[in-house]
């Protein structure tokens, strides 16, 4: 079992939906939460850091943190065409060490 | 520059060429790191430079490969001998430095697409 669990998608949803997106961990010592996206043939760009539980919005995006149940969760408002990408979640294991997901692919359809 | 720089974008090896994959990192960065990103699949780490220090490379796959950051800047990933399983894009990032505050936040480059045939 990988230590970071998070669905591939593909997830399409139509232009203006509210899009979730979620993983799973199993390492209670994770405080260090982020979000990446990673259009295709692009290196992943960080939208959203949080450390340890709690809610944190920016924007079109929430990410939620839930240590007790090992979950997190980004949520992206009124989404847009220009959202479409994977969206990959990843975590700091000790100082430095960054865990990721698989990534879910993401399809707006305008 | 402003972010992290990779190069070449694409590398295409006959197998058994050794390959050599740059990266310079964002200006001031101490941390540089190293993943391995195959089709489908979110990066794996492959080792960690702190200046010119290798302090962890735990992640790399065989003897074959091997990284340096003689200067503690431009940074090197080379793989001798490549074989058709090393296909994958090669991600650098780097990060100010280790700690809270967010100074751990990595950035990434766009990466190197590796194919071996």
């Amino acid at each position: 079992q990988k230590e970071v669990e998070q669905d591939p998608g593909p997830l399409s949803v139509p232009e203006g939906a509210i899009v979730s997106l979620n993983c799973t961990y199993s390492n209670s010592a994770f405080q260090y939460f982020m979000w990446y996206r990673q259009y295709s043939r692009k290196g992943p760009e960080l939208l959203m850091y949080t450390y340890s539980s709690g809610n944190k919005e920016d924007g079109r995006f929430t990410a939620q943190v839930d240590k007790s149940s090992k979950y997190i969760s980004l949520f992206i408002r009124d989404s847009q065409p220009s959202d479409s990408a994977t969206y990959l979640c990843a975590m700091i294991s000790g100082t430095y060490k960054y865990i990721f997901g698989t990534g879910t692919r993401l399809k707006v359809l305008a | 520059g402003a972010g992290v720089s990779q190069s070449p974008r694409y590398k295409v090896a006959k197998r058994g060429q050794d390959v050599a994959l740059r990266c310079d990192p964002i200006s001031g960065h101490v941390s540089l790191f190293w993943y391995q990103q195959a089709l489908g699949q979110g990066p794996e780490f492959l080792t960690y430079f702190q200046n010119e220090a290798q302090l962890d490379k735990s992640g790399l796959p065989s003897d074959r490969f091997f990284a340096e950051r003689p200067e503690g800047s431009v940074s090197t990933l080379k793989i001798q001998r490549t074989q058709q399983e090393d296909s994958a894009v090669y991600l650098c990032a780097s990060s100010l430095a280790l700690g809270q505050n967010m100074k751990n936040i990595q950035y990434f480059g766009a990466g190197t697409r590796l194919s071996v045939l």
